[in-house]
């Protein structure tokens, strides 16, 4: 059963990089089909797609991010990661990675909070 | 606001059915086979219910069954178990521009 667990700061400054890690387990990062997608929901409003990785490296990015976003996938470490740059209060949310099967996604991390904040 | 539109709540007695509907257009839910549901208990990771509208992953209770007509998904739930109880939220390809749409969740209450 493959298993994603996202980790990194939960509290980033305005303005800065939001930088976060997605561990993969239970299967290889670098095999298959898959896409490697990162979704992000703030409190109390619904999900958002920001984009995603296949594993050649190609990458799709939601048009309202996509000047703020970088998706990269590490194979060795079986890791993949979003930056998302100058952030704002806006940008507070709790962040999602999943595997996407095709197109939709199928497994999910259970999410970790992010806040932008001074 | 999000982009598909599902009811805030919905709510049943055990052993009833239920059906939550998950509206979009032409350019998501209603032009491609593409349509996902999750069932999300907070602070767990979402779990898949349903794919391509209407097929159940491996392990997930045939109670769970999915359906679209033109612009609208639903998930319906029969044999309503108090283990149903959690949020749900539909998904759908978006076309090669926008890529994944989500709803805004629907809160499923067995009473």
């Amino acid at each position: 059963q493959v298993q994603l667990q996202e980790s990194g700061p939960g509290l980033v400054k305005p303005s800065q990089t939001l930088s976060l890690t997605c561990t993969v387990s239970g299967g290889s990062i670098g095999s298959g089909r898959y896409y490697w997608s990162w979704i992000r929901q703030p409190a109390g409003k619904g999900l958002e797609w920001i984009g995603r990785i296949s594993t050649s490296g190609s990458t799709n990015y939601n048009p309202s991010l996509q000047s703020r976003v970088t998706i990269s996938v590490d194979t060795p470490k079986n890791q993949f990661s979003l930056k998302l740059s100058s952030v704002t209060a806006a940008d507070t949310a709790v962040y999602f990675c999943a595997r996407a099967d095709t197109v939709l996604p199928d497994y999910w991390g259970q999410g970790t909070l992010v806040t932008v904040s001074s | 606001q999000s982009a598909l539109t599902q009811p805030a709540s919905v709510s049943g007695s055990p052993g009833q059915s239920i059906t939550i509907s998950c509206t979009g257009t032409s350019s998501d839910v209603g032009g491609y086979n593409y349509v996902a549901w999750y069932q999300h208990h907070p602070g767990k990771a979402p779990k898949i219910m349903i794919f391509d509208v209407n097929k159940r992953p491996s392990g997930v209770s045939n109670r769970f069954s999915g359906s679209k007509s033109g612009n609208t998904a639903s998930l319906t739930i029969s044999g309503l178990q108090a283990e149903d109880e959690a949020d749900y939220f539909c998904c759908s390809y978006a076309g090669s521009r926008s890529f994944v749409v989500f709803g805004g969740g629907t809160e499923l209450t067995v009473l």
